[in-house]
């Protein structure tokens, strides 16, 4: 079955480290997004790509990197993670027709 | 700048209403509008979704009804469920090369038994 898959699930790192969150998707399209979500709101794009070894930026960019290394896999990652960055930080993948098909979210807390 | 708005921001409904969720957007290139639906501690799933050659989209109790001349649309819930209670999410694309969806803020439904 056609998933998108998200790991860790959750979470807990330290101000100012490094995090890494992963993404990989079974449903062969070409675009990838990551988006965080803060308690009550709604979604906000950070960063999407749409071709292997491309990415974008989104609204919110700033503090965050973005690696996609195949079609399947996209990578964000916080060179130093803040206090403002702890969130649920979802993962999506499209075709060009615009449907997003999210993984299960990764809820990060930094202390 | 938001350029999808949503409202009111939360309902309640008891059940087997109509609970009707509101969404307006600014940018005239946006030519696809899904609606996701997030369930407490889930990710937000696609529901039900239409593009402005109609003006309206019919999926079992879930109704858009699509205004392209006043920018607004809007999303029925007939009959609805507690099951139903979730957040609702309007979002739009460009028709050209959508890749880059905007989401609205979502309107939380409750529906009381």
């Amino acid at each position: 079955e056609a998933a998108v898959t998200q790991s860790p699930r959750s979470k807990v790192a330290v101000t100012g480290g490094k995090v890494t969150l992963s993404c990989h998707q079974t449903n062969n399209h070409d675009y990838m997004y990551w988006y965080r979500q803060d308690t009550g709101h709604g979604l906000r794009l950070i960063h999407y790509s749409y071709v292997a070894d491309s990415t974008e930026k989104g609204d919110i960019p700033d503090g965050y990197k973005a690696s996609r290394p195949s079609q399947e896999n996209f990578s964000l990652i916080l060179e130093l993670a803040s206090l403002s960055q702890t969130a649920v930080y979802f993962c999506a993948s499209s075709d060009t027709g615009g449907d997003q098909y999210f993984g299960p979210g990764t809820r990060l807390l930094v202390l | 700048q938001q350029q999808v708005r949503q409202s009111p921001q939360s309902l309640t409904v008891w059940e087997g209403e109509t609970a009707i969720l509101n969404c307006s957007y600014e940018d005239s290139t946006f030519d696809y509008f899904p609606w996701y639906w997030q369930f407490p501690r889930e990710s937000p799933a696609l529901l039900i979704a239409i593009r402005p050659v109609s003006n309206k989209k019919e999926d079992g109790r879930f109704t858009i009804f699509f205004n392209k001349r006043e920018k607004k649309l809007s999303l029925h819930i007939t009959d609805s469920q507690p099951g139903d209670s979730a957040t609702y999410f309007c979002a739009a694309s460009p028709g050209t090369g959508g890749y880059k969806v905007v989401f609205g803020s979502g309107t939380r439904l409750l529906v009381s038994p």
